[in-house]
């Protein structure tokens, strides 16, 4: 089956600074990579996905990048304010398995004022 | 109000108990999902099912059963021969089909045993 890698666990960055988290996959069939923040005491919640047809997707402050070949994916976020403290989760799934999702170990990111 | 509903919130159980979960959902979504969340770790698949009536082992069903009589609803029992069963639960639904869907959550059952 699929196993998703991620790192860092945790990651603190400055205000204002970027924040890079990186996933890898094992499945190469896989072609949905979505990512999950989960705040303290809350369900986890569609941030951004990319789709293995594209290399790239960017949504105001955070963008996904994948490199199908490497078989790894990243989020990064810029400009860290504080309400971006929270656990990311990455995520791999692949259409003829059913869409069911294999999550990583998730980052938690601490974003000091 | 669309959405996941989960209920308890906090449940306790006694060794040797079994104790059943509960989650609704009204966005008229085939697939369920039940993940288990540990300290510090990812989310796990315990159960899935994409339509009524059937569902599959996830990667650690042992110790865990599943029903899905009903479309809106995918109870999750955890029984006595499931060893360390003090976790965060979490319900998931999505559409069925094409590539990739979003998975919606519901806030969780946190279960510990006394």
């Amino acid at each position: 089956g699929e196993n998703v890698e991620q790192h860092p666990s945790t990651l603190s960055v400055q205000e204002g600074d970027s924040a890079v988290i990186k996933c890898t996959y094992s499945d190469s069939a896989s072609n949905y990579f979505p990512w999950y923040k989960q705040e303290l005491g809350k369900r986890p919640q569609l941030i951004i996905d990319i789709r293995s047809n594209v290399g790239e997707k960017k949504d105001q402050r955070i963008a996904v990048t994948l490199n199908k070949t490497a078989k790894h994916f990243s989020l990064h976020i810029t400009e860290t304010q504080p309400e971006d403290s929270a656990v990311y989760f990455c995520a791999a799934s692949r259409e003829a398995a059913g869409n069911k999702l294999t999550f990583g170990g998730g980052t938690r990111v601490l974003v000091k004022p | 109000d669309g959405g996941i509903t989960q209920s308890p919130k906090y449940l306790f159980r006694k060794e040797g108990q079994n104790v059943t979960l509960s989650c609704e959902q009204n966005l008229n979504h085939d697939a369920m999902y039940w993940y288990r969340q540990d300290p510090g770790q990812g989310l796990r698949l315990i159960y899935y099912s994409q339509i009524v009536n059937d569902f599959q082992k996830g990667d650690i069903a042992e110790g865990y059963s599943v029903s899905r009589e009903k479309k809106e609803s995918f109870p999750l029992t955890v029984t006595s021969a499931q060893k360390n069963p003090t976790a965060f639960y979490l319900c998931a639904s999505s559409i069925v089909g094409g590539v990739g869907t979003e998975a919606f959550f519901g806030q969780g059952t946190r279960l510990t045993v006394v």
